[in-house]
């Protein structure tokens, strides 16, 4: 089966750095999502990563780990408008991605 | 701009009626869609895995005959919600994964009311 583990809530102050961790368990990998989904909008693209490694796209980064089954997501600078849900997905071995519950994160003054 | 176009955004319909939510790819072909549903501060719930040509894959607990998907052209899925009730109201969004699989995009997400 899948298994995706993320925390449910961080909070962070503006400007500051945060990371949001993933876990995983999956029958085989093809990749891991990361997505950013404000409350009542779809959720939008941020990273794709099948390789071991940092992967950095201005203010946001993602890293993966393939033999910990390890994700992070890494925000920069963070802004107000970076309050959000952050999901995790991974693509098992059937190309089908399974979502993890979703990170609230709440980013204050 | 968007890449995967999804239609309408917001429909209300009278129980019992029917409703057929779109989702296009518009820069990519996608032979395999999904579809998805979320209610308020839940997780998104797969419900269905829409292969063009063929049949669609519903996860378990899902209704075919009430959850209607054709998958009819690479770059075109519909959702049709059948004889709605109530409890059908929620969020559904669809997603598409371009050939070489690396990549996955959401549609807008259409909010149905069903009164």
């Amino acid at each position: 089966g899948q298994n995706i583990d993320q925390p449910t809530e961080m909070t962070a102050t503006e400007g500051a750095i945060v990371q949001i961790n993933c876990t995983y368990q999956t029958s085989g990998f093809n990749g891991l999502f990361w997505y950013q989904q404000h409350a009542g909008e779809a959720p939008t693209f941020l990273s794709y990563n099948v390789l071991d490694g940092l992967e950095e796209k201005g203010r946001f980064s993602s890293f993966l780990s393939r033999s910990k089954g390890y994700s992070y997501l890494l925000l920069k600078e963070l802004q107000m408008k970076d309050s959000a849900s952050y999901l995790c997905a991974v693509l098992g071995g059937s190309y089908i991605p399974t979502f993890g519950r979703g990170t609230s994160l709440i980013v204050h003054p | 701009g968007a890449v995967v176009s999804q239609h309408p955004s917001w429909v209300i319909c009278k129980s019992g009626t029917s409703v057929k939510i779109e989702c296009r790819s518009l820069d990519f072909q996608a032979t395999t869609m999904f579809w998805y549903r979320q209610f308020p501060k839940q997780s998104l719930m797969l419900m269905a895995t829409s292969n063009e040509g063929s049949k669609a894959t519903y996860e378990q607990g899902v209704e075919k005959d009430k959850f209607l998907i054709n998958h009819a052209s690479l770059t075109l899925s519909t959702l049709t919600v059948t004889s709605a009730h109530p409890e059908d109201s929620s969020f559904y969004i669809c997603s598409a994964r371009n050939l070489a699989g690396n990549t996955i995009y959401f549609g807008e997400g259409s909010w149905l009311t069903v009164v």
